[in-house]
């Protein structure tokens, strides 16, 4: 079975800028989790879709943004880079059916200058 | 709202010292409870998982947790610690039923040496 595939790996982007990062999570899988994972901070909880419909949201601003297609690969996008986005995005994902346990993907590296 | 504490930042420890990491949460009914552990370079994977029954419960690569519901803790512990145990540990939580995110704590830096 593939596991979760993240793209970009790595990208560069300059303050004011948008970006979107996409995830495929497991086949079968119909939730996908995002994080935001910076030094000291740990890991923070974005947001989860749910078979097309956001689940849960965590407590960012309107700035970072997400869906997920019927195929269940989602994208996030965050809008007017701050410095402050700099960070590892990781996509998880978990089966439908009540199992808590996520699976990480490599994750999109971000570096806004 | 839930939160999860991991006591210490960075753990540097000799190879063959025995190792406990605490985590400490803030939620008052069942929960379900992980440790997860990114290598260098590596995506965060699985050590292991409590969902109910033996509060004790064995992961991958000789590492152990032990929920103290009464303390709200789930530490993580190996008797004995390799060099290849060099990574960063995450603790993390959510509620036994329902669909709600899961929290993690900010991590422990584990630094193993020879």
């Amino acid at each position: 079975k593939a596991g979760v595939t993240q793209t970009p790996r790595y990208l560069i982007k300059t303050r004011g800028q948008q970006v979107t990062l996409s995830c495929s999570p497991i086949s079968g899988h119909r939730s996908v989790s995002w994080y935001q994972q910076t030094p000291g901070q740990g890991l923070q909880f974005l947001f989860e879709y749910f078979s097309e419909t956001q689940r849960n949201k965590g407590n960012f601003p309107g700035r970072f943004s997400g869906r997920q297609f019927s195929n269940s690969r989602s994208e996030m996008n965050v809008s007017t880079l701050e410095l402050g986005d700099s960070a590892l995005y990781l996509c998880a994902s978990r089966g439908g059916d009540g199992a808590n346990v996520l699976t990480f993907g490599a994750g999109s590296r971000l570096t806004v200058l | 709202a839930q939160s999860v504490s991991q006591h210490n930042h960075h753990v540097i420890l000799s190879e063959a010292a025995s190792l406990e990491l605490g985590c400490n949460y803030s939620y008052g009914g069942t929960v379900n409870l992980f440790w997860y552990v990114q290598y260098p370079g590596q995506h965060l994977q699985l050590l292991l998982k409590y969902f109910s029954g033996d509060p004790l419960v064995k992961g991958i690569k000789g590492f152990e947790a032990e929920f103290i519901k009464s303390k709200f803790s789930f530490n993580l512990r190996k008797p004995s610690v390799q060099w290849s145990d060099t990574a960063e540990y995450f603790c993390a939580v959510n509620p036994y039923s329902g669909n709600t995110p899961l929290v993690f704590g900010k991590g422990t830096r584990l630094s193993v040496i020879a």
